[in-house]
């Protein structure tokens, strides 16, 4: 059973189109969060959400909207995509301040043409 | 502001060898450190965890890593490393107040030969 699974893989899309990435977690966790790792392997948090309530919001374009229906769930929406947002988007839960390990999902590799 | 350093780019070792991967990091408090692989394709996942307590910590995979205070270093290390322990290594730091935030190192993409 996957802990933390998003879908798809792998998006492969056109400049200036709208996309959305889906994550899961079966954890029971309280907190989601959306890394995003570029060409050089660098991992950077783009967004937190602890129980449905946005905690953390990098100065991540407004192009990014994060959506959490429910504490299970983190979606991601990209709207007007640029070439600048290929990379792989990890998403990741934990259970909140007092346990902060984050168990990251295996990506989804976004490639721009 | 906290920032986490790996030195290393590349490390490249023969099988069988012994292992350490260093870590640097920036923080006025004792920080929350973790070391995470990630394998090709792969998500991150969490080898090791800092957060109070005894200094060594054990991990899984056979990894350990020792928090230095002094130093400000959390260098993860093992004795005698498999052809399977090639990946990308990072470590990373999470403030105790908000540990919500983690912030992940540049990586170390270690190499095993045969």
């Amino acid at each position: 059973d996957t802990a933390v699974s998003q879908t798809p893989k792998y998006l492969v899309t056109q400049m200036g189109n709208d996309k959305s990435i889906k994550c899961e977690q079966n954890l029971g966790h309280d907190t989601m969060y959306w890394y995003k790792q570029d060409s050089k392997k660098f991992l950077k948090i783009m967004f937190s959400y602890n129980n449905k309530e946005l905690i953390i919001n990098e100065t991540v374009p407004n192009r990014f909207s994060p959506k959490s229906p429910d504490k299970a769930h983190l979606n991601l929406h990209i709207n007007s995509l640029e070439l600048g947002d290929s990379a792989v988007y990890f998403c990741a839960s934990s259970q909140g301040f007092d346990r902060p390990s984050q168990h990251f999902g295996d990506g989804t590799r976004l490639s721009i043409l | 502001a906290q920032s986490v350093t790996q030195p290393d780019i590349h490390i490249t070792v023969s099988e069988g060898a012994s292992l350490e991967l260093r870590c640097n990091y920036s923080y006025g408090a004792t920080p929350y450190l973790f070391w995470y692989v990630q394998s090709p394709g792969q998500g991150l996942q969490l080898l090791l965890k800092y957060f109070s307590g005894d200094t060594l910590v054990q991990g899984i995979k056979g990894f350990e890593a020792e928090f230095k205070r002094s130093q400000s270093s959390f260098n993860l290390r093992k004795p005698s490393v498999h052809w399977s322990d090639a990946a990308e290594y990072f470590c990373a730091v999470g403030a105790t107040y908000n540990t919500d935030k983690l912030i992940f190192g540049t990586g170390t993409r270690l190499q095993v030969f045969p």
